[in-house]
C-alpha cells in the first residue's frame, strides 16, 4: 500500500510569486485535505477536496486555491506569495464512503517546506 | 467551537521513565480525539484515536491514551520511554461543526528523551 506522497520536498520562492504543490493520496483514498504548519505551531486546516470539489475551507484567503483530479491526487496553489506563507504544507488523505465523517482517519504525507524570501 | 490545549511545550524524561503528555479539549459535543507524532523533517503519523468506543485507547509503539470526560482530558502515556520516542507530539480534535472532519490541532509538545 503506497502512502501519501508530496512534491517537491523543498521550495524557495520570492515574495509575489506563485507556487504549486502536489499531493498523491494513499491508495484507495478519495478525500484530500491540506494543512499549513508554521514553525513551532500545530497544523492549520486550509481546505479539503472531495469528489473533485472544495468541501470546506479554513481561514485562508482566496489566493490559496486547489484542485483534485479524477485519480484523487491534488494540487495546492498559492498566488502572490507573502513572507508569512513560509511554512510546511501538509497533505492528508482519507477514505470516505457515504459522506465524510469526523471519525475518518487522515493520513499525512511528509510535507513540502516552502520558504518565501 | 472545538479546541485542544496541550500543557507543556517541552517535556523531558529519562530513557525508561514514564512518558506523560497532557491534552485537554473543549467541545460542546462528544469529541473525536487523535494523537499524532512528528519526527524531524517528516509529516504526521497517527499514534491513536478515540471515537467514543473504549475510553482507554491503545496505539502504536506502546502508547496509550485515556479519555476522561469529567476532566475533558485525553493524556498520552507510555510506561517506558525509548530514545526513538523523541519527537513532536500533537493532540487534535475532529471538527463536528463542518462536514469535512477537519482536524484542529494543539500547539504541540516536544518530547526529549535523555540517556
Amino acid at each position: 500500500e503506497t502512502g501519501v506522497t508530496q512534491s517537491p520536498t523543498h521550495l524557495i520562492k520570492t515574495r509575489g510569486q506563485q507556487v504549486t504543490l502536489r499531493c498523491s493520496s494513499q491508495s484507495g483514498h478519495n478525500t484530500v485535505s491540506w494543512y499549513q504548519q508554521a514553525l513551532g505551531q500545530g497544523p492549520q486546516f486550509i481546505f479539503q477536496y472531495y469528489r473533485e470539489e472544495e468541501n470546506g475551507r479554513g481561514n485562508f484567503p482566496p489566493r490559496f486555491s486547489g484542485l483534485q483530479f479524477p485519480n484523487y491526487s491534488s494540487e495546492l496553489n498559492v498566488n502572490a506569495l507573502e513572507l508569512d506563507d513560509s511554512a510546511l504544507y501538509l497533505c492528508a488523505s482519507s477514505r470516505t464512503s457515504g459522506g465524510i465523517t469526523s471519525t475518518d482517519t487522515q493520513y499525512f504525507g511528509p510535507g513540502t517546506r516552502l520558504t518565501v524570501l | 467551537a472545538q479546541s485542544v490545549t496541550q500543557l507543556g511545550s517541552h517535556v523531558s524524561v529519562s530513557e525508561g521513565a514514564l512518558v506523560l503528555l497532557r491534552c485537554n479539549y473543549s467541545s460542546s459535543v462528544p469529541p473525536y480525539l487523535f494523537w499524532y507524532v512528528q519526527y524531524p523533517n517528516q509529516g504526521l503519523q497517527l499514534l491513536l484515536k478515540y471515537t467514543s468506543a473504549a475510553t482507554l485507547v491503545k496505539g502504536i509503539n506502546g502508547f496509550e491514551a485515556e479519555f476522561k470526560k469529567s476532566e475533558t482530558s485525553f493524556h498520552l502515556t507510555k510506561p517506558s520511554a525509548h530514545m526513538s520516542d523523541a519527537a513532536e507530539y500533537f493532540c487534535a480534535v475532529s471538527d463536528h461543526s463542518s462536514n469535512t472532519g477537519k482536524l484542529i490541532f494543539g500547539q504541540g509538545t516536544t518530547l526529549q528523551v535523555k540517556p
